[in-house]
């Protein structure tokens, strides 16, 4: 079943914080984050795992709340390269396929 | 460090064909997995390969196979395409145990079916 991200767009000014959110129903082992800019690939951001464990960007930081199978990536003080969509993938075991969201567009401007 | 790359970059083909897409792994990983991305829409998980044999399926029909060779490297196959096919194909790769390591992925293929 596919997270559920909010808000699904958002447009901030340079300097600006922002909070993209990512839930799931199911109970969940992992959530992942990539950034897409227009016309490249995902990139990689932050893995958060069950247990409290992060692996990621050192300028990005994020939440798990376990109990609640929600996600939070915190942006702060943005630029403008960190427009573009954001997706959070969702996993329910170390094996399992991931699943992602349909994306929060993220725009910054001068 | 060459990363994840794919090819062809763009492809057009007509309905009804079949299709060839190709991807080879950023050096060190072994595990090739297939994504399906229409406009707007998030990536949709196609199938895994690990160790030449496809390890988890998503929901796609059977008209969508793939291989991936000694080398890693894969190959995805669609055949009988339909209208609806149209999409960017991307491959990512990454160590074993999905869960905890980070997936790479390539710059896609952009399929076209008229």
């Amino acid at each position: 079943q596919q997270p559920v991200q909010s808000p699904q767009a958002v447009i901030l000014r340079e300097g600006e914080d922002a909070v993209i959110n990512c839930s799931s129903s199911k109970a969940l082992y992992s959530v992942h984050w990539y950034r897409q800019k227009h016309g490249e690939a995902p990139v990689f951001l932050m893995i958060l795992l069950k247990g409290g464990e992060q692996k990621g960007h050192d300028k990005i930081s994020a939440s798990f709340n376990e109990k609640k199978q929600q996600s939070s990536l915190y942006l702060t003080a943005s630029q403008l390269s960190y427009s573009g969509t954001y997706f959070c993938g969702t996993i329910k075991t170390s094996y399992d396929k991931v699943i992602f969201g349909p994306g929060t567009s993220l725009s910054v401007i001068p | 460090d060459a990363g994840v790359t794919q090819s062809p970059t763009h492809l057009i083909k007509t309905r009804g064909q079949q299709v060839t897409l190709r991807c080879s792994p950023k050096s060190g990983h072994d595990t090739v997995s297939w994504y399906q991305q229409a406009l707007g829409q998030g990536p949709q998980f196609i199938f895994q390969y690990y160790e030449e044999e496809e390890r988890q399926r998503g929901n796609f029909p059977d008209r969508f196979s793939g291989h991936q060779f000694p080398n890693y490297s894969s190959e995805l196959n669609v055949n009988a395409l339909l209208l609806g096919d149209s999409a960017l194909y991307l491959c990512a790769s990454s160590l074993d145990a999905w869960g905890t390591y980070e997936q790479y992925f390539g710059p896609g293929t952009r399929l076209t079916v008229t």
